[in-house]
């Protein structure tokens, strides 16, 4: 079946500091393939996405490129704020047959002044 | 603004009641989800509706029920059958195009008095 394996948390950083999110995946089919913020005590922002091989998403400084050689969608930023603290899931959604999303387990980043 | 809403933000159950928590979107998805997020947590799910008077058993639906009459309104009872209740219910909605991911509510948080 369908995976999403995400790089293990909970990730400390400094204010500043440069991030990645690791994220691989298996899939059955041919993907899209998605980032997710949570804020504490909210719902889930689409935060990024791309649709094929090769695409870089990228919203609010953030950056993934769809690796399909690597099968990967790692999550990065430059320089992170303390406002970008947060639970971040990386996730697939076949692009044929109307399949449900696959989530990865979430990493919680928490940055420091 | 099209949207995804849930209601109660908040809300409190004595052990032995059923409580009915809300998702109401106006974007004319025909998908909705619902998941239950614990502390520290990823997503599970609980049910799943891809049409008007259908619905799918997800990975943990035991002790809960939903019915999707309206394509706008998929409303989950958490029964007195649900021995665990207290979490952080998440509703979301999607198209059936793979590339266009989900739309979330901003959650409902139940606890058991």
């Amino acid at each position: 079946g369908d995976s999403v394996t995400q790089m293990e948390g909970p990730v400390t950083l400094s204010e500043e500091a440069f991030l990645t999110i690791n994220c691989t995946y298996t899939a059955t089919g041919y993907p899209s393939l998605f980032w997710y913020v949570q804020y504490p005590g909210e719902g889930l922002q689409l935060l990024l996405k791309a649709t094929k091989a090769d695409d870089k998403g990228s919203n609010k400084g953030f950056e993934a490129t769809y690796r399909k050689e690597t099968t990967s969608f790692h999550l990065e930023k430059g320089s992170v704020q303390v406002s970008d603290s947060a639970v971040y899931f990386c996730a697939l959604r076949l692009n044929f047959g109307n399949e449900k999303l696959t989530f990865g387990t979430g990493t919680r980043l928490t940055i420091i002044p | 603004d099209g949207g995804i809403t849930q209601s109660p933000k908040y809300l409190f159950r004595k052990e032995g009641q059923n409580v009915t928590l809300s998702c109401e979107q106006n974007l004319n998805h025909d998908a909705m989800y619902w998941y239950r997020q614990d502390p520290g947590q990823g997503l599970r799910l609980i049910y799943y509706s891809q049409i008007v008077n259908d619905f799918q058993k997800g990975d943990i639906a035991e002790g809960y029920s939903v019915s999707r009459e309206k394509k706008e309104s998929f409303p989950l009872t958490v029964t007195s059958a649900q021995k665990n209740p207290t979490a952080f219910y998440l509703c979301a909605s999607s198209t059936g195009q793979g590339a266009h991911g989900y739309t979330f509510g901003s959650g409902t948080r139940l606890t058991v008095v």
